[in-house]
């Protein structure tokens, strides 16, 4: 099984300023047929389901907002927020969705400063 | 709009049975695969299962595999999991999910709780 891991477990960020979220796979989750990475983002607010943020590793999902971005490839990657908003405060996740079974990172709790 | 509705949940004995449903609504059901992902009370996301388009072929998490089965009913727009033998480690919220493609989980039901207990 891939195993994910992010860093940190928590974060504690001041409104306005950037968050960086990391997430590393133990094995790559490139795809070479099509050159895609297998790796999706996550918000989960509290009593809410999950969102889906990014996928393929830096591709925003429609609707989301523009301070959201994905980077990475591989097995290291990263989501950024660039500017914390208040409603930006939820648990993040990093998907592989590259092989079974498609495990998630034990998740970042995103705080306000 | 896209709609996931779990239900089905609830209160049930190890070694007993249970069946979730997940009513699915404002998308073509045919033609996505479908997941089950559950989350134990303050606990983190956990894959379960998979199905394809016509539930010809399905795949499991080791953890409950042998003991859930996951199906579809494309007339009734409806993906179902069977939760046979349940134990301790099963009590999780399950949610279901739409993929996108890719295995990418688009849209998510608002989840249901199973409490396994004796």
């Amino acid at each position: 099984d891939i195993v994910m891991t992010q860093s940190p477990d928590s974060l504690a960020v001041s409104l306005g300023e950037r968050a960086t979220i990391n997430c590393k796979s133990s094995q790559s989750v490139l795809y070479s047929s099509n050159n895609k990475n297998f790796l999706a983002w996550y918000q989960q607010k509290p009593g809410q389901p999950p969102k889906l943020l990014i996928f393929w590793a830096s591709t925003r999902e429609s609707g989301v907002p523009d301070r959201f971005s994905g980077s990475g490839s591989g097995t290291n990657f990263t989501l950024t927020i660039s500017s914390l908003q208040a409603e930006d405060v939820a648990i993040y996740y990093c998907q592989q969705c590259y092989s079974s079974p498609y495990t998630f990172g034990q998740g970042t709790n995103l705080e306000i400063k | 709009e896209v709609q996931l509705v779990e239900s089905g949940g609830g209160l049930v004995q190890p070694g007993g049975s249970l069946r979730l449903s997940c009513a699915a609504s404002g998308f073509t059901f045919t033609s996505h695969w479908m997941h089950w992902v559950r989350q134990a009370p303050g606990k983190g996301l956990v894959w379960v299962s998979r199905i394809n388009t016509d539930g010809s072929a399905t795949i499991y998490a080791d953890s409950v595999k042998g003991r859930f089965t996951i199906s579809r009913d494309n007339a009734k727009n409806t993906l179902y999991l069977q939760m046979n033998s349940p134990r301790d480690e099963d009590t999780a919220v399950y949610y279901c999910a739409r993929d996108r493609g890719y295995n990418v989980l688009d849209y998510w039901g608002q989840g249901v709780l199973v409490t396994v207990s004796s």
